[in-house]
């Protein structure tokens, strides 16, 4: 395709469900960011892949998190053992060139709710 | 603390005028600024971006203006378009003291055209 895509779009998990949200990035892409996005607020940083080295993931709220890029393109983040609190749209982006100084695409996100 | 602030949760404005929307930081290590359109149940997309070393950018109807001893940026968009409506968010990298490598946004304007 010709855009990021992620998938599901959509995923409600019960508390303590582990769960796992895909990102395909745009072919060619070598940097991939994750954002969580909460209710009425800006996208945040989580954690940034040049290619398949996670450079930066000081974004990650805790160790139930965890996203992984093992072959330079599809990246998935996982959440384990999921609260409330991780209820929020998870954004993927991808860009040409390196670091955040550059247009990242954003796919649609994934919107997960922990009941 | 937020790092990015855009202090106007709403905006509307009449279609044909001006639309100026405004962001402050805190952060003297940024170095990159990017506005993001995002309509409802999309991915944010990129809009327009400023390095530090400017103080105007402009691109078609978008115009961003810098200025650095202030901490502001701002939005132009004239003249204002119904399919201007959406949310706007302020974003911006370079050392922030945590995600180095990716962007620190704000919470978000939501612009309304009105006809």
């Amino acid at each position: 395709g010709a855009g990021v895509s992620q998938s599901p779009r959509y995923k409600v998990a019960k508390r303590g469900q582990d769960v796992a949200l895909r990102c395909d990035p745009i072919s060619g892409h070598v940097s991939l960011f994750w954002y969580q996005q909460a209710l009425g607020q800006g996208p945040e940083f989580l954690t940034y892949f040049q290619n398949e080295a996670q450079l930066d993931k000081s974004g990650l709220p805790s160790d139930r998190f965890f996203a992984e890029r093992p072959e330079g393109s599809v990246s998935t983040l996982k959440i384990q053992r999921t609260q409330q609190e991780d209820s929020a749209v998870y954004l993927c982006a991808s860009s040409l060139a390196y670091g955040a100084n550059t247009e990242a695409f954003f796919g649609q996100g994934t919107r997960l709710t922990v009941v | 603390d937020q790092q990015v602030k855009q202090n106007s949760p709403s905006l509307s404005v009449q279609e044909g005028r001006i639309s100026i929307l405004n962001c402050d930081y805190t952060n003297s290590m940024f170095d990159y600024f990017l506005w993001y359109k995002k309509y409802p149940a999309e991915g944010p997309t990129f809009l327009i971006s400023i390095s530090s070393i400017k103080d105007k950018n402009e691109d078609g109807r978008f115009t961003v203006f810098l200025n650095k001893s202030a901490k502001h940026l701002s939005l132009h968009i004239v003249p204002s378009q119904p399919g201007d409506s959406a949310v706007y968010f302020c974003a911006a990298s370079g050392y922030s003291g945590g995600g180095a490598d990716g962007l620190t946004f704000g919470k978000g304007t939501h612009l309304i055209i009105q006809p």
